[in-house]
């Protein structure tokens, strides 16, 4: 079974600070995403990374893909309340099988 | 991208009941999947839903408890069925994106609770 460990579990910060999510695993994947679910809602994807070493940018988010793509992590600068949701991170694996992380609840304040 | 809607979004229901969730995608799509998210929990996986054959269960889960339909390429229903309280719930559904990225869009859930 692959699994995907994220840190923290909860984060609460204020307004304007910087953050960072671990997605952490033992297993190879041929591909990472990350989602953003906000309360009452599907998760939305964010990003999707394939290449191990790998950078995105998306606006205040960076994503980077492990050079093992075995691991991955989200930085948020200068977040906001807009930012606040459950981040996950999810790993396509053997079979084709997508396993998602166990979350990351994020709260932004004034 | 897809939208995809579900119905109900939330209900209440009394224990040992049985409850069908309803998929609606806008466009035909081949890949269609059922998760669960239980309270401040990450997404599981119950089955793969296949157009014209039966589901694909994934461990810890099976027919007779989540019996699900997929009749056309557009629509998919879950049903919980003897429902108990740890059946309360979010339930998902989720199409993929072609090109075997496993990239997926999800519906806005179907909030269960069962008294």
């Amino acid at each position: 079974t692959q699994l995907l460990e994220q840190s923290p579990q909860f984060l609460s910060i204020q307004e304007g600070e910087n953050l960072t999510v671990y997605c952490n695993s033992s297993s190879v994947f041929s591909s990472l995403q990350w989602y953003r679910q906000e309360p009452g809602e599907g998760p939305v994807l964010l990003v999707t990374v394939v290449t191990g070493g790998e950078v995105k940018k998306l606006k205040r988010l960076t994503f980077q893909f492990g050079d093992a793509r075995k691991d991955s992590s989200l930085h948020i600068t200068a977040a906001q309340p807009g930012d606040t949701g459950l981040y996950l991170c999810a790993g396509l694996g053997t079979a084709s099988k997508l396993t998602f992380g166990t979350g990351t609840r994020l709260q932004v304040t004034l | 991208s897809a939208v995809i809607s579900q119905k109900p979004s939330r209900d209440i229901c009394q224990r040992g009941t049985s409850l069908t969730i309803q998929c609606q995608v806008d466009s035909q799509v081949t890949m269609m999947f059922w998760y669960r998210q239980q309270p401040g929990q990450s997404l599981t996986l119950i089955a793969t839903a296949n157009q014209g054959s039966e589901a694909t269960y994934e461990s810890g889960f099976v027919i007779d408890k989540f019996p699900i339909s997929r009749p056309n390429l557009t629509f998919s229903t879950l049903t919980v069925s003897n429902m108990s309280p740890e059946d309360s719930s979010i339930y998902l559904c989720s199409v993929g994106v072609s090109g075997g990225t496993g990239e997926l869009f999800f519906g806005e859930g179907s909030r269960l609770t069962v008294l």
